[in-house]
């Protein structure tokens, strides 16, 4: 069974560009949920999406947009990117909505210079 | 409202034993523990519910005490495979997200 993926793995953008980032749950998995890592400050919350609604959002700007597709496949923007925004972003899926283990990816490290 | 985990960081030789501590200032309905190995994806160890028993996996354990909105994870006999960064997500509904805490580095040595 195939595990979560997230694509691209790597990418460095300039500060002001946009990025789009993309995951494909686990197959028969309907939610797909988007964290935030960087050092010292754990895994943040940044949406939670279920049958192509979200759910849930976390305390991000509006910069941070996300949505979800009727395959379930995942893809978060953020726009006018700041130095800030360098981290990696962890897609996780699971079977139904809240409370269930997460799949994570292995995520997508973005560099803004 | 991001838990708290205790310690920050802790080092171990194999064989010993180590808590590590989840507290959140509000009333819980589950908590989740994960594990993540450098530059790997976190992984599911086990999820604790409100009114649940304490869970065990291999050598690791978990409690939740509900009343004081805490959770425990209890590293029995240390392997060096145990080191990583183990982080407790709690859900205050069963509607809310899951928030993580900012994770407890774990290393074992030999």
């Amino acid at each position: 069974k195939a595990g979560v993926t997230q694509t691209p793995r790597y990418l460095i953008k300039t500060r002001g560009q946009q990025v789009t980032l993309s995951c494909s749950p686990i197959s028969g998995h309907r939610s797909v949920s988007w964290y935030q890592q960087t050092p010292g400050q754990g895994l943040q919350f940044l949406f939670e999406y279920f049958s192509e609604t979200q759910r849930n959002k976390g305390n991000f700007p509006g910069r941070f947009s996300g949505r979800q597709f009727s395959n379930s496949r995942s893809e978060m923007n953020v726009s006018t990117l700041e130095l800030g925004d360098s981290a990696l972003y962890l897609c996780a899926s699971s079977l139904m909505a809240a409370t269930g283990e997460l799949f994570f990816g292995e995520g997508s490290r973005l560099t803004v210079l | 409202q991001q838990p708290v985990q205790s310690p920050q960081a802790v080092i171990l030789r194999e064989g010993e034993d180590a808590v590590i501590n989840c507290s959140s200032s509000k009333a819980l309905y589950s908590v989740h523990w994960y594990r993540q190995k450098h530059g790997e994806a976190p992984v599911f160890l086990m999820i604790l519910l409100k009114g649940g028993e304490q869970k065990g996996h291999e050598k690791i354990s978990a409690s939740f005490n509900e009343k004081k909105q805490q959770s425990s994870l209890y590293l029995t006999a240390s392997q060096l495979s145990y080191s990583g960064t183990y982080f407790c997500g709690t859900e205050s509904s069963g509607n809310t997200p899951l928030v993580f805490g900012k994770g407890t580095r774990l290393s074992v040595i030999a």
